[in-house]
C-alpha cells in the first residue's frame, strides 16, 4: 500500500531556473514530511522538513509547500544549481519517529 | 564528526547463504534505523532501535530476517537462507530521539548493496 506517492519519475530544469518537485500522499494522519536528497551510490541526505501545523518552510533555495487539505506536497528550488542533479524523496510519518513512508523518488537533472 | 558506517558496502551472496550487514551509528545517537532500498523505488522501514531496544519490527519481510543491537552501538542486519528478492540496498540510518526534525533527521549511511545470484 504505497501512502506516498511521486508521480514524476524524472524532471529537467536548466541551470537558473525553478524546479518544482511534487508529492501526494492518502494518510491524512501524517504530521511530518521530509525531503532528503540522494546521490549515486550514497544514502539520502536530508534536505528539509516541514510540519503539518505549517503549510511553507523555506530554508535558502529550498522552499517546501504543504496542502493539507488536497494531501500534497512541493518542493521549490530556486534558482536550480548543477550539483542539484540527483534523485529526491519525498517521506512522512506520524506517531512512530523515524519510522518514514518514502515515496519512489524523482530524478533531477539540471543543464547549463 | 563521523557520520553512518556501514559495511560491506558490496555483498554478492549465492541463493541459500546466510549474511550479516554491519552499521555503526553516528556517536551519542541512541535511535537506529534499518531500511530496504528495492531498484527503483523509495527506501521502505525494517525496523528500530532505541539504545539496544528493538521497539518496531514491524517491516522486517520474514522471519528470516533478524536484526539486533547488543549494546546499544553497533547494529547487525542478519538474513537467513537468502532469495533473490533479498536483492537490494540496505540503509542504516541514526538520529537524537528528539522531536523537533528540523534538528534531528535521520542520517543514513551509503548503504550495503546486496545481490544475491
Amino acid at each position: 500500500d504505497q501512502q506516498v506517492k511521486q508521480n514524476s519519475p524524472s524532471l529537467s530544469v536548466q541551470e537558473g531556473r525553478i524546479s518544482i518537485l511534487n508529492c501526494d500522499y492518502t494518510n491524512s494522519m501524517f504530521d511530518y514530511f521530509l525531503w532528503y536528497k540522494k546521490y549515486p551510490a550514497e544514502g539520502p541526505t536530508f534536505l528539509i522538513s516541514i510540519s503539518s501545523i505549517k503549510d511553507k518552510n523555506e530554508d535558502g533555495r529550498f522552499t517546501v509547500f504543504l496542502n493539507k487539505s488536497a494531501k500534497h506536497l512541493s518542493l521549490h528550488i530556486v534558482p536550480s544549481q548543477p550539483g542539484d542533479s540527483a534523485v529526491y524523496f519525498c517521506a512522512a510519518s506520524y506517531g512512530s519517529w523515524g519510522k518514514f513512508q518514502f515515496g519512489a523518488g524523482t530524478q533531477v537533472v539540471v543543464t547549463p | 564528526g563521523a557520520g553512518v558506517s556501514q559495511s560491506p558496502r558490496y555483498k554478492v551472496a549465492k541463493r541459500g547463504q546466510d549474511v550479516a550487514l554491519r552499521c555503526d551509528p553516528i556517536s551519542g545517537h541512541v535511535s537506529l534505523f534499518w531500511y530496504q532500498q528495492a531498484l527503483g523505488q523509495g527506501p521502505e522501514f525494517l525496523t528500530y532501535f532505541q539504545n539496544e531496544a528493538q521497539l518496531d519490527k514491524s517491516g522486517l519481510p520474514s522471519d528470516r530476517f533478524f536484526a539486533e543491537r547488543p549494546e546499544g552501538s553497533v547494529s547487525t542486519l542478519k538474513i537467513q537462507r537468502t532469495q533473490q528478492e533479498d536483492s537490494a540496498v540496505y540503509l542504516c540510518a541514526s538520529s537524537s530521539p528528539v522531536k523537533d526534525i528540523s534538528s534531528s533527521p535521520l542520517h543514513f549511511g551509503n548503504g550495503t548493496r546486496l545481490t544475491v545470484t
